[in-house]
């Protein structure tokens, strides 16, 4: 069975700093990763999403997240953070094994302060 | 994001009442699934529907009811609920068996039961 970790339930950081949201899956198959984010009142937005190819994805808001397939990891990084990145990040997991279903993480609220 | 629509977006309910929930997804997906998002839980997955067909119900108590009329609406019918069942309900939609893996959200209606 698949499994999606995030172990940072809150990450604090002051406006402009770099930020990373750590993610790790566990699966036997190739995996499809996303990172999806929920601002106050909202649904889940899907930020970014590693399908094949580069392991590098990047989002048009300053996100990037690394496919590290020896490490099984997804994790979410920007270089200087706005406070308008307030939110709660969710990483998923999907493949044939789930009937390509997604399996999500528990969330990390990331909190950027002035 | 106005692909995925959910209404009402805020609905209280007593324990004997009878409500139901609207999604509406406007994106030509054949997929479309019902979460529960509880606080400090991770997103719970109802039920999945493939071409109007359920495929999933994962293990969901008889007091919600799904419906799927066209690829395009889903309906959560709700009766004789219980407080826990107090959370944002959110439905999302997907290409079904195109290699397109990610789900779209609605804005999710916050059901608080009294």
């Amino acid at each position: 069975a698949q499994s999606v970790t995030q172990l940072d339930s809150q990450v604090p950081v002051f406006e402009e700093a770099p930020v990373e949201l750590r993610c790790n899956y566990s699966s036997s198959v190739s995996v499809y990763l996303f990172w999806y984010v929920q601002y106050p009142n909202q649904g889940l937005q899907l930020l970014l999403k590693y399908l094949s190819g580069s392991t590098l994805v990047k989002s048009i808001n300053g996100f990037e997240a690394e496919f590290n397939k020896s490490q099984t990891s997804f994790h979410l990084r920007k270089p200087s953070v706005h406070i308008s990145d307030t939110a709660e990040y969710f990483c998923a997991v999907t493949s044939m094994d789930s009937s390509y279903k997604l399996i999500f993480g528990s969330g990390t609220r990331l909190l950027v302060r002035p | 994001e106005t692909g995925v629509t959910q209404t009402p977006r805020h609905l209280v309910m007593g324990m004997t009442n009878k409500k139901s929930l609207k999604c509406e997804q406007h994106l030509g997906h054949n997929a479309m699934y019902w979460y529960k998002q509880s606080a400090k839980k991770p997103l719970e997955l109802m039920f999945v529907y493939n071409f109007k067909e359920q495929t999933e119900n994962n293990s969901v108590p008889s007091r919600f009811s799904p419906e799927c009329p066209n690829s395009s609406h889903l309906f959560l019918h709700l009766h004789t609920l219980q407080p826990e069942d107090s959370a944002l309900y959110l439905c999302a939609s997907s290409h079904a068996g195109t290699g397109a893996y990610e789900q779209y959200f609605g804005p999710g209606t916050r059901l608080t039961v009294t």
